[in-house]
């Protein structure tokens, strides 16, 4: 079945570092990808998206890369800042059609001034 | 416009009590989900409706939970009796009939049972 992998956290960065999350995803046919993020106290909020292979999704200065070659949607941001501390739970899902999304196990970012 | 609501936004409970959730989706999404995440594991899903229907509940744990959408409005998840190992945090989705078919999540019910 289908499945998302993404790396272990927590994860700390001091302010402006460099920011990756790595993501890999499992799937039949051609999924579409997200990223989610919950805030402290919040719900999910989608972050991006990307619906087919090569596609790059961005928000907020945040961006990924639908590779199919290597079924991969990594998260990378060149320059956090402490508002970007939160969850980021990496998704799949069919973005044409009504199903149930597929979730990785989340990594907890933490920014530090 | 509001957003998918939750209530209550914690619960804690005994081990063999009953607890409902409630989720009141974006208005006029037909579409409706309910998630669970357990003890920092993955978000899974638990079952889905279009309108009052289930349209899919492969992801029910077992028969102690029972989800209704009652017009196709709200829905409520109950747990009866709730056991140690529901304890978690429990979301809901809503989204449109109509593509893009976007989730759009909740905050969340975060039950403990002790």
């Amino acid at each position: 079945g289908n499945s998302v992998t993404q790396m272990e956290g927590p994860v700390t960065l001091s302010e402006e570092a460099f920011l990756t999350i790595n993501c890999t995803y499992t799937a039949t046919g051609y999924p579409s990808l997200f990223w989610y993020v919950q805030y402290p106290g919040e719900g999910l909020q989608l972050l991006l998206k990307a619906t087919k292979a090569d596609d790059k999704g961005s928000n907020k200065g945040f961006e990924a890369t639908y590779r199919k070659e290597t079924t991969s949607f990594h998260l990378e941001k060149g320059s956090v800042q402490v508002s970007d501390s939160a969850v980021y739970f990496c998704a799949l899902g069919s973005y044409s059609g009504n199903t149930p999304l597929v979730f990785g196990k989340g990594t907890r970012l933490s920014v530090i001034a | 416009e509001a957003g998918v609501t939750q209530f209550p936004s914690h619960s804690v409970i005994e081990k063999g009590q009953t607890v409902t959730l409630r989720c009141d989706p974006i208005s006029g999404h037909d579409n409706l989900y309910w998630y669970r995440r357990v003890m920092g594991k993955e978000i899974k899903f638990l079952l889905h409706f279009v309108k009052e229907s289930k349209q899919d509940e492969s992801g029910m744990p077992n028969n102690r939970f029972l989800a209704e959408r009652t017009g196709g409005t709200y829905s409520t998840l109950k747990v009866q009796p709730a056991e140690l190992e529901d304890s978690g945090v429990y979301f809901c989705a809503s989204s449109q009939a109509s593509g893009p078919y976007e989730q759009y999540f909740g905050p969340g019910t975060r039950l403990t049972v002790t």
